[in-house]
Formats: C-alpha cells, sequence, structure tokens
C-alpha cells in the first residue's frame, strides 16, 4: 500500500504539447503539495493545498494548474510545455493540525522529459 | 529572507569514517528544523527532527542537534555504510518547509 502515489512515473513528450500528472495518498492528511526538482536535485515548492483549498502559490507560470477534486487527490496539468520544465514533479502530503508537524510524505517522483 | 544553506557536495567518504553535513538557516522565531533522505531512483524521506533548541533528532544512526545559538542543525554520523549514499536535505518549517539545496553523499566500500 504506496501513501502517495503519483502517475505516470515516466513521462517523454514534445514541447508545446499538454500533459498531466496524477497523485493520491491514503494517508488522510489534510495538506498535499508539488514540488519541482531539477537536475541538480534542487527542490522547490509549486503548490500547496489544505483541504482542496489553494494555500501557496509560488512563483510558477500559469501554464501550471494544480487541481484538487477532493483532499486525497491533486493532480498537475502542464500546458505548452516547455524544455525548461522537463524535471522530476514530486507529490507530497502532511497533516497540518498537529503542533509539532511539519513530516511531509512524498511520491515516488514522476519523471518529466520535453523534447 | 528565510532560508536553509548545507554544504555543497558531493562529499565522498569511506565505509565506517565519521560524517558530518553541515547546515545553518536563517529564519524568523525558532522554526522546526529536519533531515530529509533521497536515496536513489526514490521520493524524500524524514529521517530526523527537532522541534526546539537544544532538542536532539536521531535515527538510523544519525544525530543532529538544534543549535538556537548559531542557528545550526549539523547532521553527524559516526560510522558511515554503502547503504547511506543518498541526498540529504536540511529543511525548516516557516509557513511551509523550506529546503536546503541538498547534499550528495556517496560511501566507498
Amino acid at each position: 500500500d504506496t501513501a502517495v502515489s503519483q502517475t505516470p512515473k515516466y513521462l517523454v513528450t514534445q514541447m508545446g504539447n499538454d500533459k498531466s500528472i496524477k497523485c493520491e495518498q491514503n494517508l488522510g492528511h489534510d495538506t498535499m503539495y508539488w514540488y519541482k526538482q531539477d537536475s541538480k536535485k534542487f527542490l522547490k515548492i509549486m503548490f500547496s493545498y489544505n483541504n482542496k483549498e489553494l494555500i501557496i502559490n509560488e512563483t510558477v507560470p500559469n501554464r501550471f494548474s494544480p487541481k484538487s477534486p477532493d483532499k486525497a487527490h491533486l493532480n498537475l496539468h502542464i500546458n505548452s510545455l516547455e524544455l525548461g520544465d522537463s524535471a522530476v514533479y514530486f507529490c507530497a502530503s502532511s497533516q497540518e493540525d498537529l503542533a509539532d508537524t511539519g513530516e511531509l510524505f512524498f511520491g515516488e517522483g514522476s519523471r518529466l522529459t520535453v523534447l | 529572507g528565510n532560508s536553509v544553506t548545507q554544504m555543497e557536495g558531493p562529499v565522498t567518504l569511506s565505509e565506517e569514517a565519521f560524517l558530518t553535513i553541515n547546515c545553518t538557516y536563517t529564519a524568523t522565531g525558532y522554526p522546526s528544523l529536519f533531515w530529509y533522505v533521497q536515496y536513489p531512483g526514490e521520493g524524500l524521506q524524514l529521517l530526523l527532527k527537532a522541534t526546539k533548541a537544544d532538542d536532539k533528532g536521531s535515527n538510523k544512526g544519525f544525530e543532529a542537534t538544534y543549535r538556537k545559538e548559531t542557528t545550526s542543525f549539523h547532521l553527524e554520523k559516526g560510522s558511515v555504510q554503502v547503504s547511506d549514499s543518498a541526498v540529504y536535505f536540511c529543511a525548516f518549517r516557516d509557513d511551509k518547509i523550506i529546503f536546503g539545496k541538498g547534499t550528495r553523499l556517496h560511501i566507498l566500500p
């Protein structure tokens, strides 16, 4: 039973295409995130949702649109893909109502390659 | 602004060597501090954490102590193994979790 699962694991596509990555968590957490990891392993937060509401929206091109149909799912749709979008995208979740929390649970990542 | 600075890698050590990966942070207040580890081909997972000054987090032989006076949270292990080869991320929690740039660790047999 994978706690945070994301699909697809690998995605190779042409510039200009539109693609989606899906994420589901079965931990009962109320907050989910998308992170982008570049080739140097630098990890940057993109979005955060709490109970289906957007709470963090970093400086990300509006070609990226997250959607949270319910608190267990957070999908990422990317329009008009560019070469610079090539990266590994990680979904994560956490439970935010505990005083000493902060632990993030990550999926295994989705490696996107734009040709 | 708030940030985390950790030593640049890669760090290459022989098995059973002593490991230190330095981490300092800039933040308002006293945030919770974390070390995450990313094994090859996997997502990040929490290695250890400390939530207040002088707390020591420990797991799998790794330790880090929350030093308020030096705003540091250095990761240490007394005797590393080949299986410890991974990328290690220092992080702290402000209104969101902020990660350092990661330190790649190679352990040679």
